[in-house]
């Protein structure tokens, strides 16, 4: 079965602190995975796209990273802000082109940042 | 610029009354879907299109339909609305070269 597995549910940090998200997925075949941003009361914005081939790709403060063989991924969030409270969501998608039933979502991590 | 729009943005109902909710997008766009955001479960695809007049059921379709006359809306309909269906509704779209997609705003949805 195609799932997604995303750990913590939720986290707390002090603004300024780093943290990492997991998403570890059983999707197959493996086309791309994506990293979302939900801000409370707003629909999801999307951060990354990862391919099979790429191991790491950075927006500003945001890392993510993947390794197809164990198929996990982490999202590295540098120096948080408050403005980075919220949900994110790892979206797996099964093949490239997306198509609705090609994608499975994660139930996301809630994220708090603290001043 | 374009966006996607989603109204009412806010809705209560009673059980067994007809809900129609809106979505709107400007991107031209073919591909237009609605999810349900309930917790625990994070997103679960109800309905789905390619293009106008296609539509495709999602994973939780039972007791919604959607129809699709345009490019630019895909409404989505509640036929009798049951408690169960109290959530927070998106409509997302996407372009036939990319499986990003665009979400809108959300309807938040209870049902009495």
């Amino acid at each position: 079965k195609n799932q997604v597995e995303q750990s913590p549910q939720s986290l707390i940090i002090l603004e300024g602190k780093n943290c990492t998200l997991q998403c570890n997925y059983t999707v197959s075949p493996f086309s791309n995975l994506r990293w979302y941003k939900q801000d409370t009361g707003r629909g999801p914005v999307s951060l990354t796209i990862m391919t099979f081939s790429e191991n790491t790709k950075s927006n500003g403060r945001y890392t993510a990273t993947l390794d197809a063989d164990t198929k996990q991924s982490s999202l590295h969030i540098t120096a948080s802000q408050l403005s980075d409270s919220a949900s994110y969501i790892c979206v797996v998608s099964r093949y490239s082109g997306g198509g609705a039933d090609g994608l499975t979502f994660g139930k996301g991590t809630h994220l708090i940042i603290q001043p | 610029d374009a966006e996607i729009t989603q109204s009412p943005r806010h809705k209560i109902t009673e059980t067994g009354r007809q809900v129609t909710l809106a979505c709107h997008q400007t991107w031209n766009h073919n591909n237009m879907f609605w999810y349900r955001q309930d917790l625990g479960h994070g997103l679960r695809l109800i309905h789905y299109s390619y293009g106008v007049q296609d539509t495709n059921k999602g994973e939780v379709s039972d007791g919604y339909s959607v129809s699709r006359s345009n490019t630019e809306d895909l409404p989505l309909t509640l036929e009798s609305a049951a408690s169960s269906q109290t959530s927070v509704y998106f409509c997302a779209s996407r372009s036939g070269s990319s499986n990003e997609q665009f979400f809108g705003p959300g309807t938040r949805l209870t049902v009495l």
